[in-house]
């Protein structure tokens, strides 16, 4: 199985700061890779599929990045509404995997 | 607009079976692609079960093949999960989700891009 590890695991920040989650997985998996991010008590929601394609109605603050192993989830300038858990995805392979994902606080 | 429902989650004891349903609406479900990942609370996802928009593609990650078989019905526009020898380490929040992607022949996710509330499935004596 493909492993897909996220770092950190968890972070703080402020609103306005601009937030890096990193994900990488231990083979290559081209651009199959996804975003998600969960809010407690709710269930995931896709914003990003194939590294770098928003999906609608997503903020253009949310961006990603990279290719083969090493991937990028970007928040530009952080709001309030998105401290949440975000998860990687990795569609390459089956089974398909996850991250462990990383919380990101308001400092 | 999307809507999955899920259904049939209660507490179980190890070795017994459970069914989860997954009622769907708001898009062509013969379409597409769907899906049960699987979070114990407070932890990760797990993809657990994916089946292609014909149903001729099934997939499932190790730790349930044998025990758990995913199925769809067009007629009912519904997804089901048969979860048969439940153990402890089975015992979690299991959503369904729809594929984003349509007519592709794989069971593999290659996106979530709805997911329902999720059906609790507790395994315990």
């Amino acid at each position: 199985d493909i492993q897909m590890t996220q770092s950190p695991s968890s972070l703080s920040a402020s609103v306005g700061d601009r937030v890096t989650i990193t994900c990488r997985a231990s083979q290559t998996i081209y651009n199959y890779l996804n975003w998600y991010q969960q809010k407690p008590g709710k269930a995931p929601e896709l914003l990003i599929s194939t590294t770098s394609s928003l999906q609608t109605a997503v903020p253009s603050r949310f961006s990603g990045s990279g290719s083969g192993t090493d991937f990028t989830l970007t928040i530009n300038s952080v709001r309030p509404e998105d401290f949440a858990t975000y998860y990687c995805q990795q569609s390459y392979d089956i089974p398909s995997t996850f991250g462990q994902g990383t919380k990101v606080e308001i400092k | 607009e999307v809507q999955l429902v899920e259904s049939g989650g209660g507490l179980v004891q190890p070795g017994r079976s459970l069914r989860l349903s997954c009622a769907a609406s708001g898009f062509i479900f013969d379409d597409f692609g769907m899906h049960w990942v699987r979070q114990v609370p407070g932890k990760g996802l797990e993809w657990v079960s994916g089946i292609s928009w014909t149903g001729d593609d099934v997939a499932y990650v190790d730790s349930v093949k044998g025990r758990f078989t995913i199925s769809r019905d067009t007629a009912k526009n519904s997804l089901y999960l048969q979860m048969n020898s439940l153990r402890s380490e089975d015992t979690a929040l299991y959503y369904c989700a729809k594929d984003i992607k349509d007519r592709v022949d794989t069971a593999m996710l290659l996106g979530a891009d709805s997911w329902g509330q999720g059906a609790l499935v507790i395994v315990s004596s």
